[in-house]
């Protein structure tokens, strides 16, 4: 199985900080990751598919890179609505990973 | 507007059995493959199950191969999981979720298989 290592587990930023969150993967994946985002008690929220692609009315402040086999998602100017969790997935072959987490938080 | 609602979640006793339900709104569930992705609380998300649009083809997590089995019916527009010899270790919340994938009938377009849209969760938990 392709294993996603996720770092940091935590970070603590104020409102206006750029935020990175980064997943490396074990093997080749490709442009295949995803990203989501998870509020407490809701159901995970996609942002970003294939490495960069915004879903559909998610704000710009997020953004997505590559560079091998490390991802990145950034958050550029972090907001109040952006405390919450966050996960990487490797979308590239079956069974498909998650990264351990990332909650954001204050 | 796509929804997904879960249902058949609740308490069931180890070795038991239970029955997910994912009822698909807002869009044709047959163009889409679907997964099931379980969360054990304040932990992580953990994909569980996929299964192709008109059911023929499915792919298990190791830790659920054998017990359970994913399945759909496309004129109810509905996903199911079937749940058997469940454990404490299968207590989560189950999601069911849509591939970001669109597949027509002749062939699919897909990026990856990501998921675009997720359900709200049902909650099971086994114990005594």
């Amino acid at each position: 199985d392709i294993q996603m290592t996720q770092s940091p587990s935590s970070v603590s930023a104020s409102v206006g900080d750029r935020v990175t969150i980064t997943c490396r993967a074990s093997q080749d994946i490709h442009i295949y990751v995803a990203w989501y985002q998870q509020k407490p008690g809701k159901a995970p929220n996609l942002l970003i598919y294939t490495t960069s692609s915004l879903k559909g009315g998610v704000p710009s402040r997020f953004s997505g890179s590559r560079s091998g086999t490390n991802f990145s998602l950034t958050i550029s100017s972090l907001q109040p609505e952006d405390y919450a969790t966050y996960y990487c997935q490797q979308t590239d072959s079956f069974p498909l990973t998650f990264g351990g987490g990332t909650k954001v938080e204050i | 507007e796509v929804q997904l609602v879960e249902s058949g979640g609740g308490l069931v006793q180890p070795g038991g059995s239970l029955r997910l339900s994912c009822a698909a709104s807002g869009f044709a569930l047959s163009n889409h493959w679907m997964h099931w992705v379980r969360q054990v609380p304040e932990k992580g998300l953990v994909w569980v199950s996929r299964i192709n649009t008109d059911g023929s083809s499915t792919s298990y997590a190791d830790s659920v191969r054998g017990r359970y089995t994913i399945s759909r019916d496309n004129a109810k527009n509905t996903l199911y999981l079937q749940m058997n010899s469940l454990s404490a270790e299968d207590t989560a919340v189950y999601y069911c979720a849509r591939d970001g994938g669109f597949c027509s009938a002749t062939s699919c377009r897909r990026e990856g298989y990501y998921s675009d849209y997720w359900g709200q969760g049902t909650l099971v938990t086994v114990s005594p």
